[in-house]
């Protein structure tokens, strides 16, 4: 059974500092990996998606890495902001025949201080 | 405006009640869920539709029922509803398979 964890639960950073968001998986089985941040009251917005067969993606400040063989993705955030406080989470499209869903970690709450 | 748009954006209901929460979408997408967000335990899928005529339980479809009233609207029902109900609920789309789903702004609903 495919488990999603992100470590660490919460993050505090001042501002400017480079930081990253870790994500792991158990199967290696993934059809891509997607991160999303939600802040509250306003549902979750896609950041970034990295293909299994893609080792990065990029963004603006967002930098995602993936590691299918050893299960983990992280979501490196360059110079940041007291706008970049949210909560970031991982989901990784499971490959499992017909019974297609995403599996998701519980998240890394950001809060980057002025 | 939005591109996923939900209805009620927080509802306060009783036990026993039922309540129709609902979603459309203006991206022309054919896949549509829903999910449910409970502190502690992350996001889980209820149900998803692939296409209008498409309907497919999630991990935890018991004690709801949906209906995909044309490609741009799919709606999540409570039947009787219940306190263990009480959740943040988030429609989202897709088009296609392998890319992003994109998420409405969530309803939170409080059962009594």
């Amino acid at each position: 059974k495919q488990e999603v964890t992100q470590i660490p639960a919460a993050l505090s950073v001042p501002e400017g500092e480079n930081l990253v968001l870790n994500c792991s998986f158990t199967d290696s089985a993934i059809y891509n990996l997607q991160w999303f941040r939600q802040d509250p009251g306003k549902g979750l917005t896609s950041l970034l998606l990295i293909q299994s067969s893609q080792r990065e993606q990029t963004s603006g400040r967002l930098n995602a890495s993936l590691d299918k063989s050893s299960g983990r993705s992280t979501l490196y955030i360059a110079a940041s902001q007291p706008g970049d406080s949210a909560t970031y989470l991982c989901a990784v499209d499971q490959n499992a025949g017909n019974n297609r869903k995403l599996i998701w970690g519980l998240g890394t709450s950001l809060a980057v201080n002025p | 405006d939005a591109d996923v748009t939900q209805t009620p954006r927080n509802r306060i209901t009783k036990t026993g009640k039922r309540i129709m929460l609902e979603c459309s979408q203006t991206k022309g997408h054919d896949r549509m869920y829903w999910y449910r967000q409970d502190p502690g335990l992350g996001l889980q899928l209820i149900y998803y539709s692939f296409d209008v005529k498409d309907i497919n339980k999630g991990e935890i479809s018991d004690g709801y029922s949906v209906s995909r009233q044309a490609q741009a609207k799919f709606s999540l029902s409570l039947e009787s509803a219940i306190p263990n109900q009480t959740a943040l609920y988030f429609c989202a789309t897709q088009q296609g398979d392998y890319n992003e789903q994109f998420f409405g702004p969530g309803t939170r609903l409080t059962v009594l």
